[in-house]
This record gives C-alpha cells, structure tokens and sequence, in this order.
C-alpha cells in the first residue's frame, strides 16, 4: 500500500526557518513527482512546491518562492521541504502528495506548522 | 491565476437524495479534478480529468463540464458521503483549488 508519512511540524517564531520531511513507501519513489500541499486553519488548499521524480526540476507559487525549497532523496524514498523567513500566514496542516500523470492521488496524514510569536 | 469558485458553500442532502456541487473557472480550463475531505483526514482524490473516477471511488459519483462550468454529483446520497468537496484546476501554474462545498447530512 501506498503510505506517506510527514513529519517535522511544530511552533515556529516569525522569521525562523522548519524541515519538513515525508517517508514515502509502498511504490518507487523515484519514479514520481511529489508535491507540497498545505491546507490553511480556514481549511482552504494551497499547493506549495512540486519537484520533478529525478529531483532536477521544482516549482513554487510566487507566496514562497525564494523562502521554500523543496528537495528529494531517492535513495531514502524521502520528500522535504525546507522552509525559511516564516510568516504567520504560513501557519497551515502541510501535506506531502505523490503526483500522477498532475492527478495528486495519494495524501500523507499531514504535519501542522505554527509560525507565531 | 485562475480563480475557482464553488456553489452552494454549505448544502444538505438526505439518503437516496441526487447531489449537484458546481464549480466555476474564471478562465477557461481543460479538465477539472475533484476532492473529498472528512472531518480529520486529508483530502482524496475522487475524479480526474473532468469525469474519471479515481481508483476505489463508487460510481455513485460522478464528474462533468468544460470551459468554465464543472459539477459533481452524486446520483443517491450516503451518510458516508458527508465531507468537503473541494475543485482543482491543473491547466495554469499555479494550480488552485476551490474553497470547497461542505455538503451534510439531512
């Protein structure tokens, strides 16, 4: 079976920088491109970063561009996504979605990132 | 980006009863995918590429439109179709979704 599983969240300061991580298992990782979902506390969905299945192609939204930087191990089978100069507005569940043929059909459990003071 | 628009917001369905959940494009897009999400778990996939059931969905539901007019429906309402549904578009960066109908039981 398919499994994702997120981790990393927690409570962050305005400004600082989080790692999220996604342990993908149960298909070959490396033959997929993976993305970054976040679902805000007023449950709307944002896509927030995609990469590529051999890791040389990424993609954001302009609202974290040049902050997030998403990035993959295949030798792992694991997804992250390295996030900096955090806003309050970034506060969201974030999930790790595997991509098929620009179909997100399978979703981890999600990880929760705070940014607050 | 393209901006989804989805009607009615909240809506209420008894067992056996026929559901419609529209969304709306402000651009034209090519195909439309659709999401359900329960109360504490995260969204599944249900149809893609328009009207294509995604895997271990039942045929009770269903997808159709083009430009930009999509709907959802699902032919005889279950209690366990209870959820947010939520619209997505994929044929312009960004990809966006909609801001969801949460569709209850009567």
């Amino acid at each position: 079976d398919v499994k994702l599983v997120e981790s990393g969240g927690g409570l962050v300061k305005p400004g600082g920088s989080l790692k999220l991580s996604c342990a993908a298992s149960g298909f070959t990782f490396s033959s997929y491109t993976m993305s970054w979902v976040r679902q805000t506390p007023e449950k709307r969905l944002e896509w927030v970063a995609t990469i590529s299945s051999g890791g040389s192609y990424t993609y954001y939204p302009d609202s974290v561009k040049g902050r997030f930087t998403i990035s993959r191990d295949n030798a792992k089978n694991t997804l992250y996504l390295q996030m900096s100069s955090l806003k309050s507005e970034d506060t969201a569940m974030y999930y790790c979605t595997r991509d098929d043929s620009l179909r997100w059909d399978y979703w981890g459990q999600g990880t929760t990132l705070t940014v607050s003071s | 980006q393209i901006v989804l628009t989805q009607s009615p917001a909240i809506m209420s369905a008894s067992p056996g009863e026929k559901v419609t959940m529209t969304c709306s494009a402000s651009s034209s897009v090519s195909y439309m995918y659709w999401y359900q999400q329960k109360p504490g778990s995260s969204p599944r996939l249900l149809i893609y590429d328009t009207s294509n059931l995604a895997s271990g969905v039942p045929v009770r539901f269903s997808g159709s439109g083009s430009g930009t007019s999509y709907s959802l429906t699902i032919s005889r309402m279950e209690a366990e179709d209870a959820a947010t549904y939520y619209c997505q578009q994929w044929s312009s960066y960004p990809p966006t979704f909609g801001a969801g109908t949460k569709l209850e039981l009567k």
